[in-house]
C-alpha cells in the first residue's frame, strides 16, 4: 500500500525559504522507474506542476519556478524534500507530493497535501 | 509550454446523465501522454485516466477517456451522486512543464 505525507511550515514570512518533506511507505525510490514530484494548489485555484525526482536522481523542474526550487532525496529515510526560495504571498497554496512511474503513468498516488500560508 | 484548455467551465447536470468534459492542447501531447483527474473539496486529486484511455486502478468503468494529438475528452457514461466534483487535465508528455488544466466543475442541477 503506497502512501505519501506533506510535512512543514504552515505559515512562512516573505523572502523566507520554504521546506517541505515528503515522508513516503509503500515503494523505494531506488527502485528503477520511481519518481516523486510536487505540486501545489492555491486555495480556489487550479494545480500546477512544481518538480520531479526520479530513482536515478534525475530531477525535472517547471522552467518558471526552476530558479527557486530544490528538490532532493533520501532513499534511507523514504523521504523527498523540496525547498522553494525567496517565498512571495502568491506562493500561498496547498503543496502535494505524489508518486508517479515513468512513462506513460501519471500521478497515480497523492499525499493529502499541507496548507502552506505566506504572510508577515 | 502546452496550454491546456477545459471546457465547459461548469457543468450541471443531474445522477444518471451523461457528462462530457473536453481538454484542448495548444499543441500536440507527445505519446498521449495526458490523465485526468477527480478532485473533491478538501481533497487531493484522484488518478482517474492516464495515457489519454486507460482508467486507474480502482476506477469504475463508468469513466472513460479519448483523444489524441490537441483533443481529449473524458465521458462519465452516468453520473452517480459521488462524481460531482472537479476534473482536471494534465499532460506530462516529454519535455517540461506538465502543465494541467484549469478545471472542469460538475455539479448537481
Amino acid at each position: 500500500q503506497i502512501t505519501l505525507k506533506e510535512s512543514g511550515p504552515t505559515l512562512v514570512k516573505p523572502t523566507q525559504t520554504l521546506t517541505l518533506t515528503c515522508s513516503f511507505s509503500g515503494f523505494s525510490l531506488s527502485t528503477s522507474g520511481v519518481g516523486v514530484g510536487w505540486i501545489r494548489q492555491p486555495p480556489g485555484k487550479a494545480l500546477e506542476w512544481l518538480v520531479l525526482i526520479y530513482w536515478d536522481d534525475d530531477k525535472r523542474y517547471s522552467p518558471s519556478l526552476k530558479s527557486r526550487l530544490t528538490i532532493t532525496k533520501d532513499t534511507s529515510k523514504n523521504q523527498v524534500v523540496l525547498t522553494m526560495t525567496n517565498m512571495d504571498p502568491v506562493d500561498t497554496a496547498t503543496y502535494y507530493c505524489a508518486h508517479k512511474l515513468l512513462g506513460v503513468r501519471a500521478f497515480d498516488y497523492w499525499g493529502q497535501g499541507t496548507l502552506v500560508t505566506v504572510s508577515s | 509550454e502546452i496550454v491546456l484548455t477545459q471546457s465547459p467551465g461548469t457543468l450541471s447536470l443531474s445522477p444518471g446523465e451523461r457528462a462530457t468534459l473536453s481538454c484542448r492542447a495548444s499543441q500536440s501531447v507527445s505519446s498521449n501522454y495526458l490523465a485526468w483527474y477527480q478532485q473533491k473539496p478538501g481533497q487531493a486529486p484522484r488518478l482517474l485516466i492516464y495515457g489519454a484511455s486507460s482508467r486507474a486502478t480502482g476506477i469504475p468503468d463508468r469513466f472513460s477517456g479519448s483523444g489524441s494529438g490537441t483533443d481529449f475528452t473524458l465521458t462519465i457514461s452516468r453520473l452517480e451522486p459521488e462524481d460531482f466534483a472537479v476534473y482536471y487535465c494534465q499532460q506530462y508528455g516529454s519535455s517540461p512543464p506538465w502543465t494541467f488544466g484549469q478545471g472542469t466543475k460538475v455539479e448537481i442541477k
